[in-house]
Order: C-alpha cells, then structure tokens, then sequence
C-alpha cells in the first residue's frame, strides 16, 4: 500500500501562512496527473473536499486553500489563516488500490 | 443539492451483523461510483469498499474481504454496507462518499453513522 506521511500538528497564527506537506512512500503521479487530493475536517464533522489532482480548488473553497506538488510530495497552503480553518487536514491518493490516507495533520492555533 | 444521509449503525456484539444504508439525493445516482469510508474514534480516514456505478465492480480493503458486501438500488438511490462477523476493530464512524468518476476522489460525503462492535 501507498503511505502517506504528514506531521500530526501545526501551529500556526491567525492572518499568516500554514504549509502542511504529504509525502507519499511512492510516486503518486499518472503522465501529467497527480492523484493527489485534500481534504477538511472540522470536529464532529465528515470531511470535505478542499483541492483534487494536487492543485484544483473544489467547488466552493476560498481561494486562500492552494495546492502544490507533483510525484511524492505535496502541500496543501493556506493563506492567510482565518479561525474557521482551524481543523485537520487529511491527504488522499487514488493513484493505486487501496486508497490511502495521510495520519491527518491538525491546524492549531 | 448533493445529499448522503447514512442510517443503520449501532451497537452490535462481536460476531453479529449489522447493514448500513446510505439514502442519495440531488444528483443523478446511477451516473456515479460510491464508496464506505470508515474512521476509528480518534484516529485518521480509512477506505473501506468502493462500488461501480451500475453495481457490476465492487472493490474492498483486504480487513474486510469476505465479511462485508457493498451493494446499490438505483432504482431507489440507496446504497448499502451488509456488515458481517463484525470485530472490535470495526468500531468507527462510516462515511458515505460519492466518488469522481476520473480521478477517485471523493467530492460528497454523508455525515456518517457510529457502528460500536462491543460484547
């Protein structure tokens, strides 16, 4: 299986920068397509979709979410940070079965 | 709108069964691969089975390979988890996920069912 690796936690201060990274075990990328998605989760709710193919902004999300990346390593930006976003923060590869997600990294204040 | 509203969870003994259900609105239901995603009380997502659109490729994480079965009534937008030999470590809250068609992402998600497997 596809491991995805990113740091549990992340500090960070209202109004500035958050970079969380995920870096898969193998590479995740099809010809020009990185399979390589984002996801929210806030406490006591399901998770949304925040960016798919590594770069592509879901239907809704602000534009202060980007995502970057190609191959095995990937980051998800957001800036700058307002109080909603705080939650984790969940990686997805759908490059090989089974899909596997990251541990999750936790957006804390 | 995109709704998936889950039902059927609960608490089970280990061994027992248990379906899970997952009723699908605003979209055209037929048109789309679904998927159980699953998560343990305090940790991280996990893929649990995928189906294909018209019911005809269903796909499982190896745990549960034998013991569960993704189906769907298109008919009536609803799809289902037939649990089986339930285990301790089913314990979690499954999601219903609406899957890209494309690229397997999941883009919708329902706001999940507890399943408790405890004597």
């Amino acid at each position: 299986d596809i491991v995805l690796t990113q740091s549990p936690a992340l500090a960070v201060s209202l109004g500035q920068r958050a970079t969380i990274s995920c870096r898969a075990s193998q590479s995740v990328s099809i010809s020009r397509y990185n399979l390589m998605h984002w996801y929210q989760q806030k406490p006591g709710q399901q998770p949304k979709l925040l960016i798919y193919r590594a770069s592509n902004l879901a239907s809704g999300i602000p534009a202060r979410f980007s995502g970057s990346g190609s191959g095995t390593d990937f980051t998800l930006t957001i800036n700058p940070v307002q109080a909603g976003d705080i939650a984790t923060y969940y990686c997805q590869q759908s490059r090989e079965s089974p899909d596997t997600f990251g541990v999750g990294t936790k957006l804390e204040l | 709108e995109v709704q998936l509203v889950e039902s059927g969870g609960g608490l089970v003994q280990p061994g027992r069964s248990l379906k899970l259900s997952c009723a699908a609105s605003g979209f055209t239901f037929s048109d789309y691969n679904l998927a159980w995603v699953r998560q343990a009380p305090k940790k991280g997502l996990e893929w649990v089975a995928t189906i294909s659109y018209a019911g005809s490729g269903t796909y499982y994480r190896d745990s549960v390979k034998g013991r569960f079965t993704i189906s769907r009534d298109n008919a009536e937008s609803t799809l289902y988890l037939q649990m089986d030999t339930l285990r301790s470590e089913d314990t979690a809250t499954y999601y219903c996920a609406r899957r890209d068609s494309n690229y397997w992402y999941f883009d919708y998600w329902g706001q999940g069912v507890m399943v408790t497997v405890s004597s």
